[in-house]
């Protein structure tokens, strides 16, 4: 089976520029999780989703991130205006049992 | 809050010499996950630890889980470079599919 996908895989732009990613999970899988993992840390989360509602965005700063998944399939993530300190991976993960997450590739961005 | 800690952070280790990584959690969890992660690349899942007294093993990797004493240990046998990695542990925020909370991270480089 395919596994999660991600775009852009890079990014680089300037801050208080802003930036979407998008992500499109396994096939089937109903929770989609968006984590930022900063260089030299473990992934902390950002937002998740259970099909197409929110249940914890406790962690997302609401004043410049958003995230969406409008079919309860893709989901989008968008940073406006980004920070110097928002420069990370992007890591998107799905999962169906035993809260096992497959993540995928990450977008790197980089904010100048 | 949960807490998830990981010892060593940093592993330098000869081929062939035997290993062990630790992984210590604050809170009650039945559920603990290792993932590795190359250098630029997602995560890949190693293995899921469903209960107490769980092991399971992939090649000259061995993971337990003691949940009594909120520990897990990833065993490494006869390392090999290919190895070299970063290994993260994970616990499940709460029960049921929920975020994960991930340690630092296990950077281990297996010289000749």
């Amino acid at each position: 089976e395919a596994g999660v996908a991600q775009s852009p895989r890079y990014k680089i732009i300037e801050k208080r520029q802003s930036v979407a990613f998008w992500c499109n999970p396994i096939s089937g899988h109903a929770t989609l999780y968006w984590y930022q993992q900063i260089l030299g840390q473990g992934p902390k989360l950002l937002i998740q989703f259970q099909n197409n509602g929110v249940v914890d965005d406790s962690q997302l700063p609401k004043d410049r991130f958003s995230a969406e998944r409008l079919k309860g399939v893709d989901s989008t993530l968008k940073i406006q205006p980004a920070k110097l300190e928002d420069s990370a991976v992007y890591l998107c993960a799905s999962s169906r049992r035993y809260n096992e997450q497959f993540f995928g590739p990450g977008t790197r961005l980089t904010v100048l | 809050e949960l807490k998830v800690e990981q010892n060593p952070l940093f592993l330098s280790m000869q081929e062939g010499k035997n290993y062990t990584i630790y992984c210590n959690y604050s809170t009650t969890s039945d559920r603990l996950y290792w993932y590795r992660q190359d250098p630029g690349k997602s995560l890949e899942s190693l293995f899921v630890l469903l209960s107490n007294g769980a092991v399971k093993q992939e090649g000259r990797l061995m993971a337990s889980l003691d949940t009594k004493a909120r520990l897990s240990t990833l065993h490494i046998t006869a390392a090999v470079h290919d190895l070299s990695a970063t290994y993260f542990c994970a616990v499940d925020r709460d029960s049921g599919n929920t975020p994960l909370v991930f340690g630092k991270g296990t950077r281990l480089s297996v010289i000749a």
